[in-house]
């Protein structure tokens, strides 16, 4: 079936540490987008990618979307407590928008 | 702009029953969504409604049903509860652009949290 694969599943950083997670399709994706969900609370939309090998960033976020549009990946530069949080890619299949697991940052302080 | 409002947000149910949750999308959104989440399976996609049609539908049995009305607004219901029915069952809305339903960014509403007895 469709699906988003992410991993990691978890991950536990020191503050000041990289942070990466990747997102993998088996299919081409129409687009991939990227949400937030804190603690307790709902995704929060951070960006989207559309064009094969796109590169982003949003300060210390980067985002890329792969040349064959069946990954992507997230980076975050220097982890702050306030990035804790999951993060979940969902691609655009065939007008669906499937999520993946979600990858869950711990960042000790 | 108020946001995606979902009701209720707390709710308690036996096995059996059955449960309607509803779904305000931000004014102007035409399109909404559906997921389910659950600690181990992230979320998984429910339906998608534009124009009060369904236009696309994952993979959960019929006891998973929904609909959309004029103004946009959205219910879905969940027939003959099962314990692993418990979930945050999330609610999101979307601008659908031009004449294609396909549309861009998500904005989420607080969720319900269904637990199943």
């Amino acid at each position: 079936g469709q699906q988003v694969m992410q991993i990691p599943q978890y991950q536990h950083v020191q503050e000041g540490e990289d942070f990466t997670t990747y997102c993998n399709s088996s299919t081409t994706l129409s687009n991939i987008q990227w949400y937030k969900q804190r603690p307790g609370g709902h995704p929060v939309f951070l960006i989207q990618l559309v064009k094969s090998g796109e590169v982003k960033k949003q300060k210390r976020l980067t985002f890329q979307f792969g040349e064959a549009k069946k990954n992507s990946s997230l980076h975050i530069t220097a982890t702050q407590t306030t990035d804790v949080g999951t993060y979940f890619c969902a691609g655009r299949q065939g007008g669906k928008l499937i999520f993946g697991q979600g990858t869950e940052l711990s960042v000790k302080p | 702009k108020a946001g995606v409002t979902q009701t209720p947000r707390y709710l308690i149910k036996t096995r059996g029953q059955q449960v309607t949750l509803s779904c305000s999308p931000i004014s102007g959104h035409r399109s909404v969504s559906w997921y389910q989440q659950t600690p181990g399976q992230g979320l998984q996609f429910l339906f998608e409604y534009f124009s009060e049609t369904q236009r696309n539908k994952g993979n959960f049995p019929g006891r998973f049903s929904g609909r959309q009305f004029s103004n946009s607004r959205s219910e879905m219901n969940v027939s003959t509860l099962e314990l692993g029915d418990s979930a945050l069952y999330l609610c999101a809305s979307s601008l659908a652009r031009g004449v294609s339903y396909v549309t861009g960014e998500l904005f989420f509403g607080e969720g319900s949290r269904l637990t199943v007895l």
